[in-house]
Order: C-alpha cells, then structure tokens, then sequence
C-alpha cells in the first residue's frame, strides 16, 4: 500500500458543480495536510492547509481532514472553468524541515 | 508575501553544456528545497538545505550539484545532463521546522536537454 492514495482522474464537470478530491494515506506521523494547485507547465499554488481534523474553510474550497480514517478531502463550490488544473494533495511532517509526501494528483476538467 | 522566484524560466541545454538554475525567497525561511516533476507526475524531491546546510540528497547523481550562498538563495548547477534529465525543476521553501512547515513553491523552470 502506497503512503498516499489519489484517484488520478481526470474528473471532468459542468461549470457551477460542487467537486470533491480525496486522498487516503497511511502514515500515522503525518502532521500537516496540504493541497495545492498546478497549472499545466507552472509550479504548485498552495491552496488549503491543515494541521488537525475537522474543516476549514476559505472563500469557495474547503478542506476536511479525518485523521481516524486516514483520510482527507478538498471540496470547491460553484466550480468555474478556471478551476480546471491538477490538485496534488500533500502530507507531511517536520523535523528541522518539512518532509512532504504528494498525491498523484486529480486532473479537474471544468467545462462551461 | 509568499513568493519563491526561480531563473530561468526556460533552458535549453546540450549534453556537455554548464548551467545553473537560481532561486530566490524572501520570506525568512530556512528550508529550501530542489524537485524534479516529469509530466502527469508529483514532485520528486532533490535536495533539502535546512539553516544553509545540505540535509537530504535523495541519491541525485553528481551531474545535478546543488549550493546555497545565504538563507535567500538556492542554486542548482548542471553539468553532462543526459536527455531523461528533461523535466520542470521546482524551488521550494519552508519555515524549517514547526507544525505550520508549510512548503511554497516557485513557478519552475522547465528544462530541455538535447
């Protein structure tokens, strides 16, 4: 079993729908979960991140953590096609430094 | 402000060319970090300078040798790359320990080898 688990996609929508991306991991050290952003040919845009269970909200995302199951989530509310990119989840630990562990990502196609 | 700037944003290079690639962040930070992404794949870690000294090389071959001069600056130097070394090599940097380590990445620099 891989450390993290995420569905790669592509996950394609009509504009205005609610999206949820998910990922599973196995490591229980794991202190701080992140998810970020990537257009096609730029770097990742970190967009949420959390460092115990429950929700946080920002504007139109939110993300959800569940650290009994193992399992955390990013939902976005009335998508638009500028949502249309790849969301990398990301967990991780410090030690002097961050040590992250990335998702494949999910491939989001927003269609107007 | 949470920007990392990486230089250049495109490079090109032949098998026996020497280049570097620079990055920069001035957020105080005092983790810097290389990744190598090949398409529709995440990140992989390159090297992790922690306080300006080389905590983690993930076994890159000594083609890749990376330096940092101070806190702010991360350089990456290039020598007898092979074609498979082609990928976008992204900058990153964290506040170096803490539950809020977060990691900031820059744009990238995408790079060709011929």
């Amino acid at each position: 079993q891989k450390e993290v688990e995420q569905d790669p996609g592509p996950l394609s929508v009509p504009e205005g729908a609610i999206v949820s991306l998910n990922c599973t991991y196995s490591n229980s050290a794991f202190q701080y979960f992140m998810w970020y952003r990537q257009y096609s040919r730029k770097g990742p845009e970190l967009l949420m991140y959390t460092y115990s269970s429950g929700n946080k909200e920002d504007g139109r995302f939110t993300a959800q953590v569940d650290k009994s199951s193992k399992y955390i989530s990013l939902f976005i509310r009335d998508s638009q096609p500028s949502d249309s990119a790849t969301y990398l989840c990301a967990m991780g630990y410090s030690s002097g430094y961050s040590t992250l562990t990335f998702g494949k990502g999910t491939m989001l196609l927003v269609s107007p | 402000d949470t920007e990392v700037t990486q230089t250049p944003k495109h490079l090109v290079m032949g098998m026996t060319n020497k280049k570097s690639l620079k990055c920069e962040q001035h957020m105080g930070h005092r983790a810097m970090y290389w990744y190598k992404q090949k398409a529709k794949k995440p990140p992989e870690l390159m090297f992790v300078y922690s306080y300006e000294k080389l905590s983690i090389n993930e076994s890159v071959p000594s083609r890749f040798s990376p330096e940092c001069p101070n806190s702010s600056l991360l350089n990456l130097h290039l020598h007898a790359l092979q074609p498979e070394d082609s990928a976008l090599y992204l900058c990153a940097s964290s506040q170096a320990g803490g539950s809020t380590d977060t990691q900031y990445f820059g744009p990238g620099t995408r790079l060709t080898v011929l």
